[in-house]
């Protein structure tokens, strides 16, 4: 079965930082491409950023380019996303995304999603 | 960025109905569109790939449709657990892009 369990969310001063983890199972972590997306309270979806399989290629959404950063660790089978600079619009439910299994080339759906890490912007 | 626009934004209807839900895109995708059904405080469970291809194990009541920039999920005989919101997304551009959903409500 396909886990995903992200971690490290929690309450962060506008101007600071914040690193998200996802720890992943039940899947051959290197094979798929991962990605992050968040949901402010009372919104919708928005995606933010994917790594590729191999890590060679990151894409990022306009509204965090320059600011977060995403990575991961094929050794310990996670997903991680440095968040710098953080603003109130930030304040969401982050949550990691594994690509599914009939994608476009590079681009794809997402077919499992974690329990989600709440993001919280205030002063 | 492609835009996603779904309609309605909030659809009532009662058990048994048969309902469908629109997404548009302001360009063409192809057919490169999945669905998503969110239920309140749980996780987006996915649901249909490249426009009408059904996830292993989501009910055949729910079926797509469409190619280019008009897409439609349709529920065939809505069911208790069907209420909840539901949002499409293209993967044609990397930069991905979602619908604003489409609340579907008990009458």
């Amino acid at each position: 079965e396909v886990q995903l369990v992200e971690s490290g969310g929690g309450l962060v001063k506008p101007g600071g930082s914040l690193r998200l983890s996802c720890a992943s199972s039940g899947f051959s972590f290197t094979t798929y491409a991962m990605n992050w997306v968040r949901q402010a309270p009372g919104k919708g979806l928005e995606w933010v950023s994917s790594i590729s399989s191999s890590s060679t290629f990151t894409y990022y959404a306009d509204s965090v380019k320059g600011r977060f950063t995403i990575s991961r660790d094929s050794a310990k089978n996670s997903l991680y996303l440095q968040m710098n600079s953080l603003g109130a619009e930030d304040t969401a439910v982050y949550y990691c995304a594994r690509e599914g299994n009939h994608c476009r080339s590079t681009s794809c759906y997402f077919d499992h999603w974690g329990q989600g890490a709440l993001v919280t912007v205030s002063s | 960025d492609i835009q996603m626009t779904q309609s309605p934004s909030t659809l009532s209807a009662s058990v048994g109905d048969r309902v469908t839900i629109t997404c548009r895109a302001s360009q063409s995708i192809s057919t490169w569109l999945a669905w998503y059904q969110q239920k309140p405080g749980r996780v987006p469970k996915f649901l249909i790939y490249e426009a009408s291809n059904l996830e292993s194990g989501v009910p055949s009541r729910f079926s797509g449709s469409g190619s280019g920039t008009e897409f439609t999920l349709t529920i065939s005989s809505l069911q208790p657990d069907d209420f909840a919101t539901y949002y499409c997304q293209q993967y044609y551009s990397h930069s991905y892009t979602f619908g604003q959903g489409t609340r579907l409500e008990i009458k």
